[in-house]
């Protein structure tokens, strides 16, 4: 099976513009969970969906969404881009919500300049 | 509150055991997870352990999980140089679906 896939894998964007990135989960797998990590935060979770709907969210601005279509392939938009959103974003999946396995991407870089 | 507290570095010698140690405050963990990134890679999930066992073992890596203390391990027998990495610890909270919390993750430095 191939495994999770994210594009693309490095961005480079400017102040205020907005960017889209996308994940596709391991085939099976419905439940796409979004994390980003920086050398001073670590690893933040951003959301969960499952089926099409948010199950989850974490504590970012609301210029964080995301959504999922219904072969469970997720995107996540930021818009507005700050300096400090430059980061690793990594989207992980799993059969189903609360599972024991979930399996992570390659990830996507973002440089916010 | 959710937190999970890992220590920044570890250094061993090729061939000798490695012991790297995690601690969460959440007593409603369901799995807790040991995660391996690479160099500008993403996540590998080396393995897991569900919070009402103990002990689980697989080849090189055994995980040792204290609930009363809430304290996990991992160990990696026989280290090998390609076993430099940045390791983390995760765990997932009942009732709150695919989200994990994270440890700030320990460096692992393997020396010929």
């Amino acid at each position: 099976k191939a495994g999770v896939t994210q594009t693309p894998r490095y961005l480079i964007k400017t102040r205020g513009q907005q960017v889209t990135l996308s994940c596709s989960p391991i085939s099976g797998h419905r439940s796409v969970s979004w994390y980003q990590q920086t050398p001073g935060q670590g690893l933040q979770f951003l959301f969960e969906y499952f089926s099409e709907t948010q199950r989850n969210k974490g504590n970012f601005p609301g210029r964080f969404s995301g959504r999922q279509f219904s072969n469970s392939r997720s995107e996540m938009n930021v818009s507005t881009l700050e300096l400090g959103d430059s980061a690793l974003y990594l989207c992980a999946s799993s059969f189903l919500a609360n599972q024991e396995t979930q399996y992570f991407g390659p990830g996507t870089r973002l440089l916010v300049l | 509150g959710e937190d999970v507290e890992q220590s920044l570095f570890l250094s061993v010698r090729e061939g000798d055991s490695s012991v790297i140690n995690c601690t969460y405050t959440d007593s409603s963990s369901t799995y807790l997870y040991w995660y391996k990134q690479e160099p500008g890679a993403g996540l590998q999930l080396l393995t897991y352990i569900f919070s009402n066992m103990d002990m689980k073992q697989d080849q090189r890596l055994t995980v040792l999980l204290n609930k009363k203390d809430k304290h996990l391990s991992l160990r990696i027998a026989d280290t090998q140089t390609g076993d430099s990495a940045i390791y983390f610890c995760a765990e997932s909270i009942d009732n709150q679906g695919g989200k994990l919390i994270f440890g700030q993750g320990t460096e692992l430095s393997v020396k010929p």
